[in-house]
């Protein structure tokens, strides 16, 4: 069962930065946060994750409170081509099984 | 090195029959797990399998079912088919389980008629 609420839409201007709020008010002290993103049926495909620490990768930034109950996925210049939807997920600590929520649909405008 | 990579891409088939959906996982990565994703329901976890044993299974009926072989290669057969069996059938591998990230293939688009 998904563990996370996520805004269903968002838009963002070309070129801004564009933040995605994740909510995982349940997570648990060893359980990580991953964000994928989808594009148009594609597979889905990583972005990043994290425990505890702010990460960064050339592709996003992910901002994670120090309650850890929630977390931001930053992309610093958003293109056209970052329109996708996206889904923050708590990873269960037993295995390989990714619950996926309903994710949010990203539009970049140009 | 080349992602994972799933076969056939398209696949229409009619109700009552059997499928078979191929998956090669990333080479190295001995973990498998498969997804269906559905616009009604979203992306479901189906089942994960590591070193040819399952490890973890969603909730789907036994219809469902899968392997892995010793190179990692993964299949997953579901018998009987029901239209609502339709959907996008996703492939990941990882390395290992438990704290590995998830690589995920292009996925099968399965039509049932």
């Amino acid at each position: 069962d998904a563990k996370t609420t996520q805004p269903t839409s968002m838009d963002c201007a070309e070129g801004r930065a564009a933040n995605l709020p994740c909510n995982h008010s349940t997570i648990s002290g060893n359980e990580y946060v991953y964000w994928y993103r989808q594009i148009h049926s594609q597979g889905p495909q990583y972005i990043i994750h994290g425990l505890k620490n702010n990460e960064t990768n050339e592709m996003a930034s992910l901002i994670i409170t120090e309650d850890r109950k929630s977390s931001t996925l930053i992309l610093p210049h958003a293109t056209l081509r970052d329109t996708a939807v996206y889904y923050c997920i708590v990873r269960v600590d037993t295995g390989n099984q990714f619950y996926f929520g309903t994710g949010t649909s990203l539009t970049v405008i140009p | 090195k080349a992602g994972v990579t799933q076969t056939p891409r398209y696949l229409i088939k009619t109700r009552g029959q059997q499928v078979t959906l191929s998956c090669s996982p990333i080479s190295g990565h001995r973990s498998v797990s498969w997804y269906q994703q559905t616009p009604g329901q979203g992306l479901q976890f189906l089942f994960e399998y590591f070193s040819e044993t399952q490890r973890n299974k969603g909730n789907f009926p036994g219809r469902f079912s899968g392997r892995q072989f010793s190179n990692s290669r993964s299949e997953m057969n579901v018998s009987t088919l029901e239209l609502g069996d339709s959907a996008l059938y996703l492939c990941a591998s990882s390395l290992y389980v438990n704290t590995d990230t998830q690589y995920f293939g292009p996925g099968t688009r399965l039509t049932v008629l």
